[in-house]
């Protein structure tokens, strides 16, 4: 089946330091990417929509400027996190939808663990 | 409002035993709905998506269910394994336009299997 790598798996940082994540799809074109963040024994909470070559599109609440989401081809999408601090420290996947139609498939990275110092 | 509700929230089963989880939604209009399981600090695998027409799809010893008049999905698990500790999640797309629309997820259920 279809494949997203996200990178890194995992990340330390000092507080006030960014972070880039990355999301690609390996095998298959992904107009549309998305973010999520996950607390321990949650699910997955949306943060952002990603479209190819326009703006990300962001959930209530998460802040667009802490959280910088590019889309810049049709299989990569990044996560900046800025100015990174310890609430920030967070378990992040990405998705894509990999197909067209109503009933597209949607593959999952594997994550990557943020913790802030 | 739009949600998805799961039970249990946790469940524990012995080895080769067969459970059922459950998935209400009031999700609408409906598109599809899908079950995923992620294992602890991975990300989630799809096990199947089930659209309006579909009442029940298999994908091994995983059998989904899927009643759209009252709103109800299930997963069955038949001859659990070890391996099958994991949280199962219940995704449900709202349909908008031509394209797979908004997703809303259910909380998961931690399902852990002893030996």
């Amino acid at each position: 089946g279809a494949v997203v790598s996200q990178h890194p798996s995992w990340v330390i940082c000092k507080s006030g330091t960014s972070v880039k994540i990355e999301c690609r799809s390996l095998d298959f074109q992904a107009t549309t990417m998305f973010w999520y963040r996950q607390f321990p024994k949650q699910s997955l909470m949306l943060m952002a929509t990603s479209n190819e070559g326009s703006k990300a599109t962001y959930e209530q609440g998460v802040e667009k400027d802490k959280f910088l989401i590019n889309h810049a081809s049709l299989t990569l999408s990044t996560l900046t996190v800025t100015s990174a601090h310890p609430e920030d420290s967070s378990f992040y996947i990405c998705s894509a939808r990999g197909g067209a139609g109503r009933t597209g498939e949607l593959f999952f990275g594997e994550g990557s663990r943020l913790t802030v110092l | 409002k739009n949600q998805v509700e799961q039970s249990p929230q946790s469940l524990i089963i012995l080895e080769g035993k067969n459970c059922t989880l459950q998935c209400n939604y009031t999700v609408s209009p409906f598109s599809n709905l899908r079950w995923y399981k992620q294992d602890t600090g991975r990300g989630p695998v799809s096990l199947t998506i089930m659209t309006f027409s579909e009442n029940t799809k298999s994908n091994g010893r995983y059998t989904a269910t899927l009643d759209a008049d009252t709103k109800q999905s299930s997963l069955h698990i038949t001859a659990s394994q070890l391996s099958d500790s994991a949280s199962y999640i219940c995704v449900v797309s709202a349909e908008r336009g031509s394209t797979l629309g908004r997703l809303y997820f259910g909380r998961g259920t931690q399902l852990t299997v002893w030996p």
